[in-house]
């Protein structure tokens, strides 16, 4: 089974700049999350759909950072403009999702991340 | 709001001993699952261990362990027999109904087998 899949691995731009981040779930998978994960810190959840819906992102700032899933399977994570403390791994998980039973159960599969430094 | 505590910011241990990695957490729920993920070197995130609250039991998991204790809010991960390629972050994650199932992550410990 393949996991879940994350591009590019490295990225590295100026402040102010755009950068795009995308992420292929396990097939099946019908929750999709994404963390920032600073050095020194675990993952912070920024975004979580289900579906295509947004679930929850309250941690997500929202005047520079989006993210969207089309068609419920992959999805596109953008900052603009990037700051020097957007510097960070963004990490990308699946899971089944609630309709496959009890949501406190769900196992997250994560993928290998992006590892961004905004200069 | 739920909240997730690692004490030992680095550890390390020698091959083939045992060694232990604390975590305490703070939640008003009485439902919800502790997890353990471990993170090698530039490698990605997998799932150790999971605990449900609701069992007094501790899980297992070949030489990885969990010692729960509910009424402390402890849950703390033992590795017997440590392996080289158990060096790695290991970070304890909380998710509880209240949090939306949201995981909330500890700022992990970083453990060093050596040989």
């Amino acid at each position: 089974e393949a996991g879940v899949a994350q591009s590019p691995r490295y990225k590295i731009i100026e402040k102010r700049q755009s950068v795009a981040f995308w992420c292929n779930p396990i097939s099946g998978h019908a929750t999709l999350y994404w963390y920032q994960q600073i050095l020194g810190q675990g993952p912070k959840l920024l975004i979580q759909f289900q579906n295509n819906g947004v679930v929850d992102d309250s941690q997500l700032p929202k005047d520079r950072f989006s993210a969207e899933r089309l068609k419920g399977v992959d999805s596109t994570l953008k900052i603009q403009p990037a700051k020097l403390e957007d510097s960070a791994v963004y990490l990308c998980a699946s899971s089944l999702g609630y309709l496959a039973g009890d949501p406190l159960q769900e196992t997250q599969y994560f993928g290998p991340g992006t590892r961004l430094l905004v200069l | 709001a739920q909240t997730v505590t690692q004490s030992q910011p680095e550890m390390s241990v020698q091959e083939a001993e045992t060694v232990t990695l604390s975590c305490t957490y703070d939640t008003s729920e009485n439902n919800y699952y502790l997890f353990w993920y471990k993170q090698p070197p530039s490698r990605q995130m997998i799932l150790v261990i999971r605990q449900e609250a609701y069992k007094q039991q501790n899980a297992t998991e070949n030489r990885f362990s969990v010692n729960f204790q509910k009424a402390a809010k402890s849950f703390s991960l033992k590795i017997s027999d440590s392996q080289l390629g158990d060096t790695a972050m290991y970070f304890c994650a909380f998710v509880g109904g209240g949090s939306n199932y949201k995981l909330t992550f500890g700022k992990g410990t970083l453990l060093t087998v050596n040989p």
